[in-house]
């Protein structure tokens, strides 16, 4: 099993142009996330899906959208990249919203000039 | 609202013991988890507390007190590789079961 995949692994943008991080799981996990890491800073939830086919905003869902494609796959768009948006960018899963352990992706390094 | 508080750094020795606190403000939580991320790395699950007490998992362990709105992630025998950051986060009650972290202890063992 890979677990969580993410991609890319490293992304530089300029400001205003605009991109999706993908993500991937293969342990039949309902519930998947993305989060983003500051230096300094813990992780902060940005969206999430309890399930296929539903997605909520977590604490700093603006200048993002989510997709849930399937029940495998989460995706993350910047659709106007800002500099205040330069960060580490994890995906997780897990069982359910209810499971205290989730799964973290390898992250994606995005920087935005 | 939810606050987690942490050291932002402790150094301790190899083959030590080394206790990382995390204190909180939160109305109400679930339970308190604790998450290791090496540098450049993913952060990896340890641990989880719903009731107070210790809960042990071979050379770590973690604690809680709800009362003294209080955790700690207790580790043993401390080897190099345990160097890496360690995160407290709780799920809030009402929270929609979503993690809050905690800003993250910087370990680092010495030889």
């Amino acid at each position: 099993n890979a677990g969580v995949t993410q991609t890319p692994k490293f992304q530089v943008l300029k400001t205003g142009q605009s991109m999706t991080l993908q993500c991937a799981q293969d342990m039949n996990h309902n519930s998947m996330y993305w989060y983003r890491q500051d230096p300094g800073m813990g992780l902060r939830l940005i969206y999430y899906s309890a399930s296929e086919g539903t997605t909520d905003k977590g604490e700093v869902p603006n200048g993002y959208n989510v997709s849930r494609l399937n029940k495998r796959e989460f995706s993350l768009r910047l659709e106007s990249a800002a500099p205040s948006q330069t960060s580490v960018y994890f995906c997780a899963s897990s069982a359910g919203l209810a499971d205290n352990e989730q799964f973290f992706g390898p992250g994606t390094r995005l920087t935005v000039l | 609202g939810q606050s987690l508080e942490q050291p932002s750094e402790v150094t301790a020795v190899e083959g030590a013991i080394v206790q990382i606190n995390c204190t909180y403000q939160t109305s109400g939580f679930y339970g308190l988890s604790w998450y290791q991320q090496h540098d450049g790395g993913a952060p990896t699950f340890l641990s989880y507390n719903a009731l107070d007490g210790l809960e042990e998992t071979g050379r770590f362990s973690s604690f809680l007190s709800r009362s003294d709105s209080y955790g700690y992630l207790l580790l043993q025998e401390l080897q190099m590789k345990d160097s890496a950051s360690y995160f407290c986060a709780v799920k809030p009650t009402g929270g929609g079961n979503k993690l809050t972290f905690g800003t993250g202890t910087q370990l680092k063992v010495e030889l």
